[in-house]
């Protein structure tokens, strides 16, 4: 059972095209990640969002956390193709036998 | 400054072989983990440590082996490696949970 959703699963743009990726749960999150792994490294992480409804930005990436904390998304305002990766939500529940788990992420790819 | 790094790069196994993959940091981390990644699933959390001489399970522990004898070491053990275990496998640091994590670069295994 994938506890996290994403979608799209594969996306692929133009260069200057804006996009924005989702990550839902049925459950309430204590917070939430974002990372970003390129082909043949590990994931690293863009951001940690932690309060209902915040918004925090990262140059051209605005990531948005649910008012219920059971979802969130990434927009990317104009696309460039450094951007390409995968993008992986995932949550850490410290109470909850310190699980974290990750979602099955969205693929971009962002044509020149 | 190496961060988090994991030998091998890559390694093939026949079934029913046995191997350790390595993991080091030098950021003085508590936190380490190991996760498994394969298509479409997302990573998974095998087993974790949040400090030396404690080790605990992830979500797919089975197969696997740990110990964490310093701060700076956090090996897997396969013990008898199965065709199911072929997977990228990336360790992680955080400084005090799961909340912010640095990842290795990973290890491809494929065993036959």
């Amino acid at each position: 059972t994938q506890l996290l959703e994403q979608s799209p699963q594969f996306l692929s743009i133009q260069e200057g095209e804006n996009l924005t990726v989702y990550c839902n749960s049925s459950s309430v999150f204590s917070s939430l990640q974002w990372y970003r792994q390129e082909p043949g490294e590990g994931p690293v992480l863009l951001v940690t969002v932690v309060t209902g409804g915040e918004v925090k930005k990262l140059k051209r990436l605005t990531f948005q956390f649910g008012d219920a904390r059971k979802d969130s998304s990434l927009h990317i305002t104009a696309a460039q193709p450094g951007d390409t990766g995968l993008y992986l939500c995932a949550r850490f529940m410290p109470y909850n036998n310190n699980d974290m788990r990750f979602g099955a992420g969205t693929r971009l790819t962002v044509k020149p | 400054n190496a961060g988090v790094t994991q030998t091998p790069k890559f390694q093939v196994l026949k079934t029913g072989q046995s191997m350790t993959l390595q993991c080091a940091q030098d950021m003085n981390h508590e936190y380490m983990s190991w996760y498994r990644q394969d298509p479409g699933m997302g990573l998974r959390l095998i087993h974790y440590s949040v400090g030396a001489g404690i080790t605990d399970q992830g979500e797919v522990p089975n197969g696997y082996n740990v110990s964490r004898s310093t701060t700076e070491d956090f090996p897997l053990r396969l013990l008898s490696a199965a065709p199911s275990q072929t997977s990228v496998y990336f360790c992680a640091t955080s400084g005090t949970s799961a909340y912010e994590q640095y990842f290795g670069p990973g290890t491809r295994l494929t065993v036959t």
